[in-house]
């Protein structure tokens, strides 16, 4: 049973300091996936990361993914207070079909 | 464009009722996916639908549970008998080949 887990769950930081979430991934899946959610809010895509090696970066965001070691982290620069939010990494659970697992998230405050 | 709209946005219904949960897909997309989110759970995959396929419904938690696609196009969520633990958020995604869009939501409330 494929199994995505996020750490930390919580994390409270400053403005302006840098930090980087982690999931791991249980099985072989060439595709991660990073959402935001804001409170009461729906899913909004982030990035898809599509292979081994696979770097992406939005603003004050970065995604990269190692398949290699089931790896995924999504790092945040010099945050500010509008990055806020919950994020959650998921995967394919069918290779293809994207019926996608989700991580627990990550519960991100950024404290002015 | 239009994104993924879901119907009702919130439903409070009491426990052994039937409900039904409405999704509009991002025109030709042909993919469409439904996931509950609850505090217990987190989020869950329920059921895909991907162009005439059969749907894959190897997340729906039980028989009270069913989904349909008319034309390609609206899909309906059903949920019989509804019991406490069916209150959750519901929500649905189309998919372009990469990319999953997720609608609004319908915040379900069984008493």
């Amino acid at each position: 049973e494929l199994k995505v887990e996020q750490n930390p769950l919580f994390l409270s930081m400053q403005e302006g300091k840098n930090y980087t979430i982690y999931c791991n991934y249980s099985t072989t899946s060439d595709r991660l996936y990073w959402y935001r959610q804001d409170p009461g809010k729906s899913l909004e895509s982030l990035f898809v990361l599509l292979s081994n090696g696979a770097v992406k970066q939005e603003g004050r965001l970065m995604a990269s993914l190692d398949t290699k070691a089931r790896l995924s982290t999504l790092h945040i620069t010099a945050a500010v207070h509008d990055l806020s939010a919950t994020y959650f990494c998921a995967v394919d659970g069918v290779q293809g079909a994207q019926k996608l697992v989700f991580g627990q998230g990550t519960r991100l405050t950024i404290n002015p | 464009g239009a994104g993924v709209s879901q119907s009702p946005s919130n439903k409070v219904t009491e426990k052994g009722k039937d409900v039904e949960l409405r999704c509009d897909p991002i025109s030709g997309h042909t993919a469409l996916y439904w996931y509950r989110q609850s505090l217990g759970q987190g989020l869950e995959f329920l059921i895909y639908f991907q162009g005439n396929s059969a749907p894959d419904k190897s997340g729906l938690p039980s028989d009270r549970f069913s989904a349909e696609r008319t034309g390609g196009s609206v899909s309906t969520l059903t949920i019989q008998r509804t019991q406490q633990e069916d209150s959750a958020v519901y929500l649905c995604a189309s998919g372009s080949s990469d990319t999953q869009y997720f609608g609004p939501g319908t915040r379900l409330t069984v008493l």
